[in-house]
């Protein structure tokens, strides 16, 4: 099957500062990548859909200054989350459908656990 | 809309006994419907998924699932479990033509006892 790194895996913070979460598709080209968030034992908030060339879709709810997302190249999405603080602390996981699949299934990567001291 | 519908937080099985975790969804056309496993700390693995055909899907590590159009249900079963596959279960729903959205339900965490 295809795969979707995640880097980091795991980041510590400060409050007040920002960090980068790396989504990237390694063996094809995805086009649009989701972001989730998934809060411990809850499921999965789709927070954004990130578009390669144009400008992120986001949910209802979900800060987009303060969620900044870019979708630089066909294999690689950025989550930046801008001024963290101990509420954003949560696992993010990315996804990618994969072109040319019947049904554009999606594959997971295997999620980064920010947290904000 | 779409949505899906786990109504069990938890289950809890004996190993070597069959195992049924449910689900219900609500979608506009015809549904496109997975199952993911999810260890701690880490992303989502796919189990199986129904697209058309047989009602009887079956996936990985010996998981079938029921796709049941009447009752709006795609039940995960496994015929006997095992400690390992404890873990926490999402069905998850997506209609084709939105390119490869889902919409996911609460989960539902599976403990098998010894």
């Amino acid at each position: 099957g295809a795969v979707v790194s995640q880097h980091p895996s795991w980041v510590i913070c400060k409050s007040g500062t920002s960090v980068k979460i790396e989504c990237r598709s390694l063996d094809f080209q995805a086009t649009t990548m989701f972001w989730y968030r998934q809060f411990p034992k809850q499921s999965l908030m789709l927070m954004a859909t990130s578009n390669e060339g144009s400008k992120a879709t986001y949910e209802q709810g979900v800060e987009k200054d303060k969620f900044l997302i870019n979708h630089a190249s066909l294999t690689l999405s950025t989550l930046t989350v801008t001024s963290a603080h101990p509420e954003d602390s949560s696992f993010y996981i990315c996804s990618a459908p994969k072109p040319g699949t019947r049904y554009n299934e999606q594959f997971f990567g295997p999620g980064t656990r920010l947290t904000v001291l | 809309a779409q949505s899906v519908a786990q109504p069990e937080d938890q289950v809890n099985v004996a190993e070597g006994n069959p195992l049924t975790v449910k689900c219900t969804y609500s979608v506009s056309g015809n549904p496109y419907l997975f199952w993911y496993v999810q260890y701690p700390n880490r992303g989502l693995q796919f189990l199986l998924k129904y697209i058309t055909g047989d009602n009887l899907v079956k996936g990985s590590y010996g998981f079938e699932a029921e796709f049941n159009k009447s009752q709006t249900s795609f039940h995960l079963k496994k015929p006997s479990a095992l400690v390992s596959d404890s873990a926490l279960y999402f069905c998850a729903v997506s209609r084709g033509s939105t390119l490869g959205r889902l919409y996911f339900g609460r989960g539902t965490q599976l403990t098998v006892w010894p």
